[in-house]
């Protein structure tokens, strides 16, 4: 089946900082989707992306959906205490209503 | 409702006992996703219903887990004869049709002891 390598597992950084992850894929999606996770909650919608190439921003966030349909990173700039917590790839595949999703980023932030 | 709501929020049962989990989606979603999530790991599908038939069931781990939905609204999965390796959280989610980035709930945290 589908699966998403996310990288990496987790980050320890200081306020200010910028942050980077990104995930691959072994076969095409046409969407990828980030997702933050605050614990004891669900996962909260960030970002999507439709097409191979996009770029989208969000404030201090930003994602971008390969050209090869195969990865998606997201970075975070100048990040802030309220950014810990976990964050998710996640994708639809080609005729597939269920979204798969990476295994996770843990981010830390180091006082 | 204005969010995807879950019931219960924590759940504790005995090893062996049947719980039920409940799942109201935000109306008029008619596209809802049932996930699992084990202890620091990432999500794994469980079911999706389209209205109130399930054209994917591939994910449930066996036949003691089942779920329905009724009048393309609230949604229940049942866990027979729970086993302590069903302990996780239940995350229910809905779209307003397949295929988009859904809205989940805050889940059941379920503890088979």
């Amino acid at each position: 089946g589908q699966q998403l390598n996310q990288s990496p597992q987790s980050m320890f950084i200081q306020e200010g900082e910028d942050v980077s992850m990104n995930c691959t894929s072994s076969s095409i999606f046409n969407t990828w989707l980030w997702y933050k996770q605050d614990p004891g909650e669900g996962p909260v919608l960030l970002i999507a992306l439709y097409k191979a190439g996009e770029l989208t921003s969000n404030g201090r966030l930003t994602a971008q959906f390969g050209i090869t349909r195969k990865d998606s990173f997201l970075n975070i700039s100048a990040s802030i205490p309220s950014d810990v917590g976990i964050y998710f790839c996640a994708g639809h595949g080609f005729g597939n209503e269920k979204l798969t999703f990476g295994t996770g980023t843990r981010l830390t932030i180091i006082p | 409702g204005a969010g995807v709501s879950q019931s219960p929020s924590n759940k504790v049962t005995e090893k062996g006992k049947d719980v039920e989990l409940r799942c109201d989606p935000i109306s008029g979603h008619t596209a809802l996703y049932w996930y699992r999530q084990s202890l620091g790991q990432g999500l794994e599908f469980l079911i999706y219903f389209q209205g109130n038939s399930a054209p994917d069931k591939s994910g449930l781990p066996s036949d003691r887990f089942s779920a329905e939905r009724t009048g393309g609204s609230v949604s229940t999965l049942t866990i027979q004869r729970t086993q302590q390796e069903d302990s996780a959280v239940y995350l229910c989610a809905s779209s307003p049709r397949g295929g988009q980035g859904y809205t989940f709930g805050s889940g059941t945290r379920l503890t088979v002891v």
